[in-house]
């Protein structure tokens, strides 16, 4: 089965302190993706990436960047957190084709920005 | 602009009905499209694809529209085990490097005995 792991389930942070989040599949997936889920807003894509070291913004990529070192692994990354940041993120990676058919989610990190 | 849109529910209803969910999409140019399903506090998975001549897939039936940009999904038979947010997925050509994912905020089923 495929596994998209994500580093935490939960995280507390302050306004201001630099975030990590981390994700690792391990089915060699060319594509990955960060989306953050928020009550009333549904899942919105902030960034994607192709392949190693390439990105892509999404919808909402203001206060975010990503870094893709190697293929398994996806980080994004909060220079300066906000309040206005705590949300649900989850990463999903999938297989390339025309049609970038079925995404596997990992289990989500809840943040917490104080 | 890239929009899918759906009813966000709820729709409550009893074991054994039949329920049907709409979504509708606004590029013309979307290349595929997906209806996946999110438990409680759990993440999204795949429920089917949805294509041009309609799909079936047990108690599930999904159909495209392309002319009305439109996407149905069709249950039969509820069960207590369908309740679950079901989130209409559309596939945007986002440029000529590939394309991205984009979901609605969902729809949400509550079936009760």
């Amino acid at each position: 089965d495929v596994k998209v792991t994500q580093s935490s389930r939960y995280l507390v942070k302050r306004t201001g302190e630099k975030v990590f989040l981390e994700c690792v599949q391990d089915m060699d997936h060319e594509n990955m993706f960060w989306y953050r889920q928020d009550p009333g807003l549904g899942l919105r894509l902030i960034y994607f990436s192709y392949d190693v070291k390439m990105k892509e913004k999404g919808d909402i990529p203001e206060g975010y960047s990503v870094s893709r070192e190697k293929k398994e692994r996806f980080s994004l990354i909060l220079e300066s957190a906000s309040t206005n940041q705590t949300s649900m993120y989850l990463c999903a990676s999938g297989a390339s084709s025309a049609t970038n058919e079925k995404l596997f989610f990992g289990s989500g990190t809840q943040l917490s920005v104080l | 602009r890239k929009e899918v849109e759906q009813d966000p529910g709820p729709f409550n209803v009893p074991e054994g009905a039949t329920v049907a969910f709409n979504c509708t999409y606004s590029n013309s140019a979307s290349q595929s499209f997906f209806w996946y399903r999110q438990d409680c506090r759990k993440e999204p998975k795949l429920l089917m694809s949805v294509y041009s001549s309609g799909n079936e897939d047990g108690r599930f039936t999904a159909q495209l529209n392309r002319a009305s940009q439109y996407i149905s999904l069709l249950i039969r038979d509820s069960k207590l085990s369908d309740s679950a947010t079901y989130l209409c997925v559309v596939n945007f050509m986002a440029n000529q490097a590939g394309t991205a994912l984009i979901f609605g905020k969902g729809t949400t089923l509550s079936v009760s005995s």
